[in-house]
Order: structure tokens, then C-alpha cells, then sequence
């Protein structure tokens, strides 16, 4: 099974800061790893898929990259309601592991 | 617009099972592979497993091997996942969502999530 590690497991940010969250894979996914963003009491939401695709209709302010085993997903500019849960999910092997989650406070 | 909506709140006895179904509307439904995602509280997300209607073929996580099944009535566009042997750490949000896209793993909708709640 392929692991996802996530960082940092929370962290707090000031409204208008760059935000950025990594997740390492165990081994080599290339570029198939999809982003979302859970806010409390609702289901998972797609932001990136293949590493760096905005899903249509996401905001231009989140992104993502890497390839092979270590990716980045950045917010360019925290927003009020971005204060949300963060997951990393890998779909290279099965199963599609998801990270740990990142949970992003407003400072 | 493609909607998942999901059976309701279940509360059951350990050892028990639970089958929870999962209705699509808006879409081509047996096209789309339906994956099983779970939540328990506080927790994050676990892949379960998934089924593509039109292939009527399941993979499940090893972790749950033997005690999940997924199926899906093209007829009706409904997904199911029962899961038997219950325990108390069975107890969680289980959510089908749409896996979309070239890879199939684009997962684009999500039904509203259920609560399983395994008490004796």
C-alpha cells in the first residue's frame, strides 16, 4: 500500500497569507494525486486533481504541484472561508489512500 | 447537475450489519465508478472500496475485505454498501461519491453522508 504523509497536521495563518500544506508519498504516484477541502459537517470537495488541475469552478488562489513522491498544495491568499480541513488523496495503486489532513485556522 | 442522496441515520447492535444506499440523478450513472469513502469522529477520510456499474465489478480496501459489499442497480441508478459484523469502531459517516475524469479518480460528487452509529 502506497502511504500519504501530510504536513503539518494544523496550522494557523492570517487572512491574506500564502498557506502552503506538502504530502509525501511512500513511493513514486507520478501525478496522480487529487486535493479537497472538508469544512466541518460536510462532505470532501475536489480543488486539484492530477497534482495541479484546478477542478472547474475552484478558485484561481488555490494550486497545486509536484510529481513522483512529493507534492504542494498552496492557498496564494487565505481567505475567511478557506478555514477548512485539507486532504491529499493518491490514486496511483489502490487503495486510494488519503493523507492525514491538514486543518487550517484563521489566525 | 449530478446529486448523490443518500439513505439516512442508521443506529445498530454490534454484530449486526448495515446496508446503505446511494441515488443518483443528473448524470450517466453506470458510466461513473462509485467509491465508498468513511469518516469516523473527529477522523479522517478511508477509502472503502468501489464498484463501476456498467462493469458490475467491486474492489475493495484490504482492510475491510470479507465484511463490505458493494453493488449497484443500473435500473434504479442506486448504489449499496453493507457492511457486516459491525463494531463500536464502525461507528462513522459513510459517504458514495463519483469518481469522474480520464483516470476515473477525479472525485467530483459527493452524496451528503450518512451516520452509522454502532451501539449496544
Amino acid at each position: 500500500d502506497i502511504q500519504m504523509t501530510q504536513s503539518p497536521s494544523s496550522l494557523s495563518a492570517s487572512v491574506g497569507d500564502r498557506v502552503t500544506i506538502t504530502c509525501q508519498a511512500s513511493q513514486d504516484i507520478s501525478n496522480y494525486l487529487n486535493w479537497y477541502q472538508q469544512k466541518p459537517g460536510k462532505a470532501p470537495k475536489l480543488l486539484i486533481y492530477d497534482a495541479s488541475n484546478l477542478e472547474t469552478g475552484v478558485p484561481s488562489r488555490f494550486s497545486g504541484s509536484g510529481s513522483g513522491t512529493d507534492f504542494t498544495f498552496t492557498i496564494s491568499s487565505l481567505q475567511p472561508e478557506d478555514i477548512a480541513t485539507y486532504y491529499c488523496q493518491q490514486y496511483d495503486n489502490l487503495p486510494p489512500f488519503f493523507g492525514g489532513g491538514t486543518k487550517v485556522e484563521i489566525k | 447537475q449530478v446529486q448523490l442522496v443518500q439513505s439516512g441515520a442508521e443506529v445498530k447492535k454490534p454484530g449486526s450489519s448495515v446496508k446503505v444506499s446511494c441515488k443518483a440523478s443528473g448524470g450517466t450513472f453506470s458510466s461513473y465508478a462509485i467509491s465508498w469513502v468513511r469518516q469516523a469522529p473527529g477522523q479522517g477520510l478511508e477509502w472503502m472500496g468501489r464498484i463501476i456499474p456498467i462493469l458490475g465489478i467491486a474492489n475493495y480496501a484490504q482492510k475491510f475485505q470479507g465484511r463490505v459489499t458493494i453493488t449497484a442497480d443500473k435500473s434504479t441508478s442506486t448504489a449499496y454498501m453493507e457492511l457486516s459484523s459491525l463494531r463500536s469502531e464502525d461507528t462513522a459517516v459513510y459517504y458514495c461519491a463519483r469518481g469522474g475524469g480520464s483516470s476515473g479518480w477525479q472525485i467530483d460528487y459527493w452524496g451528503q453522508g450518512t451516520l452509522v452509529t454502532v451501539s449496544s
